[in-house]
Formats: structure tokens, sequence, C-alpha cells
């Protein structure tokens, strides 16, 4: 089963603009963490935020949780033509004492043009 | 230099046969973890390992098969009984204590 829902499925934004995308997903989560997948290619992870956490930063990133929504958002500023890919979140509702198991959304493709 | 290795990167397999995806990782991680992505689509958990000579079925164990004799490694089989087995397939792995995964670069495989 996948927990998250991505949206939108495709995003197509000019240079310089910003980009945002959203998850929502159904259960309580320990965590909740955001990757970015070039066409082809295993998955890179970008950021990640606890449940007890509102929002974080990382360069060009802003994360933002609302667990009574049971949501997320991912922002990208200023984005560059290197920024085109697929990004997924991915929810962590691992227990005290065991390891993490990942539930993926079905992914926002992103695609920057000069 | 650490990382997570999976090969072969394309495989093709006929109909009725099995075959073995590896996944080799030396970051020393204690988790790992094999995914399914379909076109568009985002992953699927088939099998994870916490611990060696210990395996779990993820949400879509059916048709496939692993091992976890060292902590390096955990191969995938994928059985004659994986009646629509053409996907992409994602290896990763996880320390016990810190989060985030670390993916390879996955295996391409493909029914003819």
């Amino acid at each position: 089963s996948q927990q998250g829902e991505e949206d939108p499925q495709a995003l197509s934004i000019q240079e310089g603009e910003n980009a945002t995308m959203n998850c929502s997903y159904k259960t309580s989560i320990n965590n909740l963490q955001w990757y970015r997948q070039n066409s082809g290619r295993g998955l890179v992870h970008l950021i990640l935020i606890r449940s007890n956490e509102r929002e974080k930063h990382s360069g060009r990133l802003r994360v933002t949780l609302d667990t009574s929504k049971k949501s997320s958002s991912l922002l990208i500023t200023a984005s560059r033509a290197a920024d085109t890919a697929s990004y997924f979140c991915a929810t962590d509702a691992r227990n005290t004492g065991t390891a993490s198991k990942l539930t993926f959304g079905t992914g926002t493709r992103l695609q920057v043009t000069l | 230099d650490g990382g997570i290795t999976q090969s072969p990167k394309y495989l093709f397999r006929k109909e009725g046969q099995n075959v073995t995806l590896s996944c080799e990782q030396n970051l020393n991680h204690d988790a790992m973890y094999w995914y399914r992505q379909d076109p568009g689509q985002g992953l699927r958990l088939i099998y994870y390992s916490q611990i060696v000579n210990d395996f779990q079925k993820g949400d879509i164990a059916e048709g496939y098969s692993v091992s976890r004799e060292k902590k390096e490694s955990f191969p995938l089989t994928v059985t004659s009984a994986q009646k629509n087995p053409t996907a992409f397939y994602l290896c990763a792995s996880s320390p016990w204590d810190v989060d985030g995964y670390t993916f390879g670069s996955g295996t391409r495989l493909t029914v003819v």
C-alpha cells in the first residue's frame, strides 16, 4: 500500500521560480522524508522532518509538516534546470526498537525549463 | 567510497525463469530493503531485513524471495510465480539508529 499521495503529479516551471509539492498521508508517523529521483536512477535523501517539528530548512529546500492535517509540503526556491527530477515523500511509522520502514508516495515530476 | 551496489543494471528474463538481483553495501548498515517501482509510480516494499538471518515480507512479497546470510548482502530472487515482474527494482539500506535510506542505482528487469 502507498501511504502518501502527492500533488501535483506533474509540475512545469521556469528557472528561477519556486516549486511547491504537497504530500498527504493516512496514519500517524514518526517522521516524514523527501527524496529525489533522476530518471532511471536511485533515490537520494533530501530532508527529514520529525513529527514534533513544523518546519525545516536545508539550503534551497523548505519542508513543512502539519500532523493535524496529515500533510507536508516541499518548497524548492529559485529553481534550476538541474532540479528537474521526480520528488517523493516517504513516511516512517517506526516503533521504538525497530528499524525504519518507509512507505512512499506516488511522486511529483518536476520539470524546470530555461 | 562507501555505497550500495546493485547488479546487473539491466536484466532480461524469459517466462518461467527465476532470476536473482544482487544488492551489496559497504556502509555497515543493519537494515536493508527491496522496493519495486512501476512506470510513473511510487515505490512499493517487497521485503526488508533488520538484521542478519532475519527478514520480513513487505506489501507485495508474493512471487519474490530473499536471503540475508551476510550483513553486506541482500539478494532478491524473482520467481516464476511473480506474474508481472517487469519493473525497476531498488535496493536500499539504513543504519539502525539513523533515519534516511541510501539507495542503489536500481536494476531494470524485463520479461521477454
